[in-house]
């Protein structure tokens, strides 16, 4: 069995400064992980995707996520945030037939 | 331009009318899914098919339904909708049914109950 964890529910930042996401996963073998951004009453777009080869991802509108086994961790990051980066965030797992395994969601507010 | 479209983006339907939300795709993937949303929480997967077979998750109610005519065309049939079906409706594509492979999001269409 796998699991996600996305360890804050809300992040608030200023508009310019670094995002951080955080993520978390269990599982008994390599999975393949995505991030994925949702703006209200939107499906969800994918931001970048791990699927074991360079350990750090780069992503649409600037984001990236490293892969770290050791802390089995794959956190998002950008430099420097954008008001049109206020959105929902979920980090995801696939495991067999490419079923996702969804975190519970980070809402990133940005302010000026 | 739109790759998986949902129609309509916005659906009320009365307790209990039988309502189908559409989705079509112009990527020509094998696999169609679809997932109920409630406010504030991921998405759930409810079914998905891979080319014509059909694949239920055990947890989704019967009153659900879904049919696949063609590789293009999805839909999901929710025979008597109650209050608690009221959420947003996405559907998602994949190449094939491989964890490597990402899946691709409709808007969704938005489901209220009267």
């Amino acid at each position: 069995a796998q699991s996600v964890t996305q360890l804050d529910s809300h992040v608030s930042v200023s508009e310019g400064t670094p995002v951080l996401l955080r993520c978390n996963y269990s599982s008994s073998y390599s999975p393949s992980l995505f991030w994925y951004v949702q703006h209200p009453n939107k499906g969800l777009q994918l931001l970048l995707k791990y699927t074991s080869a360079a350990t750090l991802v780069k992503g649409i509108n600037g984001f990236e996520a490293e892969f770290k086994k050791s802390e089995t961790s794959f956190h998002l990051t950008k430099p420097s945030a954008h008001m049109s980066d206020a959105a929902e965030y979920f980090c995801v797992a696939t495991g067999t037939a490419s079923k996702l395994t969804f975190g519970t969601g980070t809402r990133l507010q940005v302010t000026l | 331009d739109a790759m998986v479209i949902q129609n309509p983006r916005y659906q009320v339907t009365q307790f209990g009318k039988p309502v189908t939300l559409s989705c079509s795709q112009t990527l020509n993937h094998n696999v169609m899914y679809w997932y109920q949303q409630k406010s504030s929480q991921a998405p759930k997967l409810l079914f998905h098919y891979y080319d014509k077979d059909f694949n239920n998750e055990a947890d989704t109610p019967d009153n659900f339904q879904s049919r696949r005519p063609n590789t293009s065309f999805c839909f999901l049939d929710i025979r008597s909708p109650g209050l608690g079906d009221a959420a947003m409706y996405l559907c998602a594509t994949s190449r094939e049914a491989d964890s490597n492979q990402p899946q691709h999001f409709g808007d969704g269409t938005r489901l209220s109950i009267l």
